[in-house]
């Protein structure tokens, strides 16, 4: 299986607004609305953002959002902060019953 | 609040076997509850999921490392268990588990702090 195609980097200044894309195939984001987010801080463990394409866990703040148009999943943070810095992955659930996950995205704020 | 923590050896030989245990507190470790994963990270690299166990008649693994994987539950000592064999230097990286969790469909809603495993002679 392939890993799902993310930028290498995205960067914005406080306040504003970034989307990170995720592309896949009609296999894993495509076939499903089982695409999520995870934010990782470096050393540390990822942390689910969005689950499901557009669902926030408990404690997630709602300036994290996520849509997905046929192959390609996006993740949009509103009014970046500081402590959004970090690497980002998507993931799906694919047709052949495993979960794949993307490249990872920095996430820089400048 | 559940917590997942991994365990094994830190060092590992060429063509042996990697084996991990995950230590699940704050609930009851259960067959067919939730699927229970592991995901791995090289140094400096992206995420790669390895499988998933929910029942022993329910598991999946990437079919890239199929061939190499075992994943089980020991309800006993509520534990989740990984096994990899023949390694090599590529299967160097931080091994994490991860567990689902009720009404979210995600490779992991809760992650252990992951174990650094090399292989090296």
């Amino acid at each position: 299986q392939s890993a799902l195609t993310q930028p290498a980097s995205v960067s914005g200044s406080p306040g504003q607004s970034i989307t990170i894309s995720c592309t896949g195939t009609s296999s894993d984001v495509g076939a499903y609305n089982y695409v999520s987010w995870y934010q990782q801080h470096p050393g540390k463990a990822p942390k689910l953002m969005i689950y499901e394409v557009t669902n926030r866990p408990s404690g997630v703040p709602d300036r994290f959002s996520g849509s997905k148009s046929g192959n390609t999943a996006s993740l949009t943070i509103s009014g970046l902060q500081t402590e959004d810095e970090a690497d980002y992955y998507c993931s799906s659930y694919t047709t052949y019953s495993a979960w794949v996950f993307g490249g990872g995205t920095k996430v820089t704020v400048l | 609040q559940v917590q997942l923590q991994e365990s094994g050896p830190g060092l590992v030989k060429p063509s042996q076997t990697l084996s991990l245990t995950c230590t699940v507190s704050g609930g009851s470790i259960r067959s067919g509850s939730y699927y229970w994963s592991w995901i791995r990270q090289p140094a400096g690299k992206g995420l790669e999921w390895i499988g998933r166990f929910y029942t022993s008649e329910i598991t999946n693994y990437n079919p890239s490392l199929k061939s190499r994987v075992t994943m089980s539950l020991d309800t006993s000592k509520n534990q989740f268990s990984l096994r990899l064999s023949s390694v090599t230097a590529a299967d160097t990286a931080v091994y994490y588990c991860a567990r689902d969790s009720v009404g979210i469909t995600a490779a992991g809603a809760y992650w252990g702090q992951g174990t650094l495993v090399t292989v090296s002679s």
